[in-house]
């Protein structure tokens, strides 16, 4: 089972505030990233990292921002949260060599009024 | 730029059918292919990992196959069950240092 946890899971806020999203693995894995899916959508890429202080943007453009200053945290900040972001983010990580098999958290599930 | 297709998009079967859902991609140059099952509204859960040197894997009632040559894998799912309803997405890595490239899934509903 793999061990990567998200919080919140679920999170209803107003427009304008600045929120971040927790994500975090036990596994030591140095690949993290972040999804974004609209409910019954396809995943979209828009964060990643293979390492601590590596950040790259994905194949989506999203005005959230990323950090990775610890191998095991790779949080997720929305300065000025709009209705826009509303959607499922997902978290995910992977070993930097070998199976390279992906996991993923729970999700946590964003809604901003 | 690699692309990954997933045909049926939807499925509906009666429960006890053995049935195949099909990933195809456009590079076959992968490291390897993963399948991964989705529940409404949660993330996803790893079935299998094919590396590009497998030709298959098996776990239970699953049983995922790779023809690189070709662009396909197949998910195999034996004996369907009710609980085995959910989303099905296949990903391909293109290299060691790629994200994985996404298929669309199928959505699966066996029904009782």
């Amino acid at each position: 089972e793999a061990d990567i946890y998200q919080t919140p899971r679920y999170l209803v806020i107003g427009t304008g505030k600045k929120i971040t999203l927790e994500c975090s693995q036990t596994m030591g894995h140095d690949k993290m990233y972040w999804y974004q899916q609209d409910p019954g959508m396809e995943l979209h890429l828009i964060h990643y990292s293979y390492g601590v202080n590596s950040t790259e943007k994905g194949d989506l453009s999203s005005e959230s921002t990323v950090s990775r200053i610890r191998t095991e945290h790779f949080p997720l900040t929305l300065e000025s949260a709009r209705p826009s972001h509303t959607s499922q983010y997902l978290c995910a990580s992977s070993e930097l060599a070998g199976g390279n098999e992906q996991f993923f958290g729970p999700g946590t599930r964003l809604t901003v009024l | 730029k690699q692309e990954v297709t997933q045909i049926p998009a939807a499925l509906s079967v009666p429960e006890g059918e053995n049935l195949v859902l099909n990933c195809s991609f456009t590079d076959s140059a992968i490291y390897n292919l993963q399948w991964f099952r989705q529940d409404p509204g949660k993330g996803l859960t790893s079935l299998l990992l094919i590396q590009s040197s497998q030709r298959e894997q098996t776990s239970g009632r699953l049983n995922a196959s790779l023809d690189k040559s070709s662009g396909r894998s197949t998910l195999y799912i034996a004996a369907s069950q009710p609980g085995d309803s959910a989303t099905y997405l296949c990903a391909v890595w293109n290299s060691g240092n790629t994200p994985l490239v996404f298929g669309k899934g199928t959505r699966l509903s066996v029904i009782a």
